[in-house]
């Protein structure tokens, strides 16, 4: 069964301290894993697409980069506005079902 | 604008009632889900569909039902089955061309809860 877990479940930064959420995923042949950034009462805004270990991708202070056996969201010195939950997913090799993981909740204090 | 359309955002159901959400997208996709959230967990899929007048189960479809008649959309309805239908439901839709690992976009969501 395929499983996507991420941790921490919630994270606490000082404006400007720079930090890293983790997804693991054990998936059967991995086809792509994704970021997304939700906002209380929002949908979940697609950020990145990684496909293969060793890529990366990255937008203003986000950064993706996979693994493996892992994704790593790193941000570099965020701001309030960077609060959201954080949510990883991956497609298997049949490509026709997403597996999310549980999300990581970030808040930024000015 | 392109995008996919979610209504309405705050819906209550009565018990023993049948309820529909409605979902709409304009970005020409093909596949389009369903997704329930409940606080603090992941997103569970609950149907999929890939082509006009074809959905598949997902993982929690039970006290669930979908039509697809048009491309562009994909109501659910929450029957009086489901006796917890208590949650933050999502429509999404993809471009299935690289053999399905395109990514997934959402709507804004619709709250329903029990009267």
């Amino acid at each position: 069964e395929d499983q996507v877990t991420q941790s921490p479940e919630a994270l606490r930064l000082q404006e400007g301290e720079s930090s890293s959420l983790n997804c693991s995923y054990t998936v059967s042949g991995l086809r792509g894993l994704f970021w997304y950034r939700q906002d209380p009462g929002k949908g979940p805004e697609f950020l990145f697409t990684l496909y293969s270990a060793g890529e990366e991708k990255e937008k203003e202070r986000l950064k993706a980069t996979l693994t493996k056996k892992e994704s790593f969201l790193h941000i570099t010195a965020p701001k309030p506005e960077d609060s959201a939950t954080y949510l990883c997913a991956a497609y298997n090799n049949a490509g026709n079902m997403l597996t999310f993981g549980g999300g990581t909740r970030l808040m930024v204090k000015p | 604008d392109g995008g996919i359309t979610q209504s309405p955002k705050y819906l209550f159901r009565k018990e023993g009632q049948n309820v529909t959400l409605s979902c709409e997208q304009n970005l020409n996709h093909d596949a389009m889900y369903w997704y329930r959230q409940d606080p603090g967990q992941g997103l569970r899929l609950i149907y999929y569909s890939q082509i006009v007048n074809d959905f598949q189960k997902g993982d929690i479809a039970e006290g669930y039902s979908v039509s697809r008649e048009k491309k562009e959309s994909f109501p659910l309805t929450v029957t009086s089955a489901q006796k917890n239908p208590t949650a933050f439901y999502l429509c999404a839709s993809s471009n299935l061309r690289g053999g399905g690992n395109q990514p997934q976009h959402f709507g804004d969501g619709t709250r329903l809860s029990i009267l």
